[in-house]
């Protein structure tokens, strides 16, 4: 069984450019939530999403931050013109239903 | 005030001993609980999902809930060095016409042989 799948592990990009983060849920699951973990801290919430719906955008910064889970395809986090204080972890969760969530192993984005 | 205090450590114990680790929240109308086992640069892995108030073991783990005094705790029996990581509990309410999960800011727990 595959659990749930981020890539890339680690990514580095510099001041202005885009990260493009993509998750694929556990196989069956259509509820897919992302988070930002900065280190030493606890998870934040940012975005949940069923397929192609955004049920609750609330914790994800309304500019520069977009999401999606498509039809078809992974869930894809995408921050463009990233600054330095978008570096931190970032950890994608899938359920089944919408509590016991089931999280990837992160992507750990810096930026330069 | 945070909805879910937890204590933040870090908690040193000698291998084989009992660990408690607590959170407190505030709202009410928190359905489910959950206990979150995160080692350094992983993701969160779930260990303990509960609904209602008293006990769930699943092997050397207990989870107890306590919704009068929203309280949780997870007790840990002859802990290893393996179980050294940062706990996290979370819970659940319906909040915008879905079950939010609130997390706690995490425990870290180290076990010394």
């Amino acid at each position: 069984n595959a659990g749930v799948m981020q890539n890339p592990r680690h990514l580095v990009r510099r001041r202005g450019q885009e990260a493009r983060l993509r998750c694929s849920p556990v196989k069956g699951h259509s509820h897919v939530y992302w988070y930002r973990q900065l280190p030493e801290e606890g998870l934040k919430f940012m975005v949940y999403l069923q397929k192609e719906n955004i049920i609750d955008e609330s914790g994800m910064p309304k500019e520069r931050f977009s999401a999606e889970f498509p039809k078809e395809g992974p869930s894809i986090l995408r921050i463009q013109q990233v600054v330095r204080g978008d570096s931190a972890a970032y950890f994608c969760a899938s359920s089944p239903r919408q509590d016991e969530q089931y999280f990837g192993p992160g992507t750990r984005l810096t930026v330069t | 005030q945070k909805e879910v205090e937890q204590d933040p450590g870090p908690l040193s114990v000698p291998e084989g001993a009992i660990v408690s680790l607590n959170c407190t929240y505030s709202n009410s109308a928190f359905q489910y609980f959950m206990w979150y086992r995160q080692y350094s640069r992983k993701g969160p892995e779930l260990l303990m999902y509960t609904y209602s108030s008293g006990n769930k073991e699943d092997g050397r783990f207990t989870a107890q809930v306590d919704k009068s005094s929203k309280y949780i705790s997870l007790f840990i029996r002859d802990s290893q060095p393996s179980d050294s990581a940062t706990y996290l509990c979370a819970m659940s309410a319906l909040t915008g016409g879905y079950q939010k999960v609130t997390f706690g800011t995490g425990t870290k727990l180290q076990v010394i042989p």
